[in-house]
């Protein structure tokens, strides 16, 4: 079936650091792929998504670039700030059609310090 | 922008008590979905609907059941809560086809 695996954390920063979270996935045909966030607190917010291979997602400064050949979904960030604290999940969307839900990674703790 | 809301925040109740979690959402989608969160374990999917009475089951339904009986609501019911039950709940909803899932705040459940 699906997976997705991203890099464990937490992850700590400091600010105006340079950020990247790994993340790889297992699925048959093209996936759709998603970063989600969830700040502290919340529920889980659409940051940025990709629906085929090279495309790129971005939002507040952050970026994805959906990699078939490596089968890979990284999120990178050139400058994090106090305020990008939060738990980040990569997850997919199997290409099967119909209504089945998100297959979601284990989720990146990203701690960011002044 | 979409809305969806989650009855409770924060919920405790004991075992063996009949628990009801209640999402509604406010853009007419005709998917909706119930996930649980756990630390080192991400969001694993417990049941979806993509209309009315209409259910599937999903990664982890067991203990689980869903009802819904209008578009806007999805009830995710626990018949008989247990302590392995202690969990984030997520709600979501999706418009048909589309592929952008819009997510509830969350009810944390404590089962004592």
């Amino acid at each position: 079936g699906d997976s997705v695996t991203q890099m464990e954390g937490p992850v700590t920063l400091s600010e105006e650091a340079c950020l990247t979270i790994n993340c790889t996935y297992t699925a048959t045909g093209y996936p759709s792929l998603f970063w989600y966030v969830q700040y502290p607190g919340e529920g889980l917010q659409l940051l940025l998504k990709a629906t085929k291979a090279d495309d790129k997602g971005s939002n507040k400064g952050f970026e994805a670039t959906y990699r078939k050949e490596t089968t890979s979904f990284h999120l990178e960030k050139g400058s994090v700030q106090v305020s990008d604290s939060a738990v980040y999940f990569c997850a997919l969307r199997g290409s099967g059609g119909g209504a089945d839900g998100l297959t979601f990674g284990k989720g990146t703790h990203l701690i960011i310090q002044p | 922008d979409v809305k969806v809301t989650q009855s409770s925040r924060y919920l405790v109740k004991r075992t063996g008590e009949k628990v009801f979690l209640e999402c509604v959402q406010d853009m007419d989608h005709e998917n909706m979905f119930w996930y649980r969160q756990d630390p080192g374990l991400g969001l694993r999917l417990i049941y979806f609907s993509y209309d009315v009475k209409m259910k599937e089951k999903g990664d982890i339904p067991e203990g689980y059941s869903v009802s819904r009986e209008k578009k806007e609501r999805f009830s995710l019911i626990l018949e008989s809560a247990s302590t392995n039950q202690t969990s984030m709940y997520l709600c979501a909803s999706r418009q048909g086809l589309a592929y952008t899932q819009y997510f509830g705040p969350g009810t944390r459940l404590t089962v004592l």
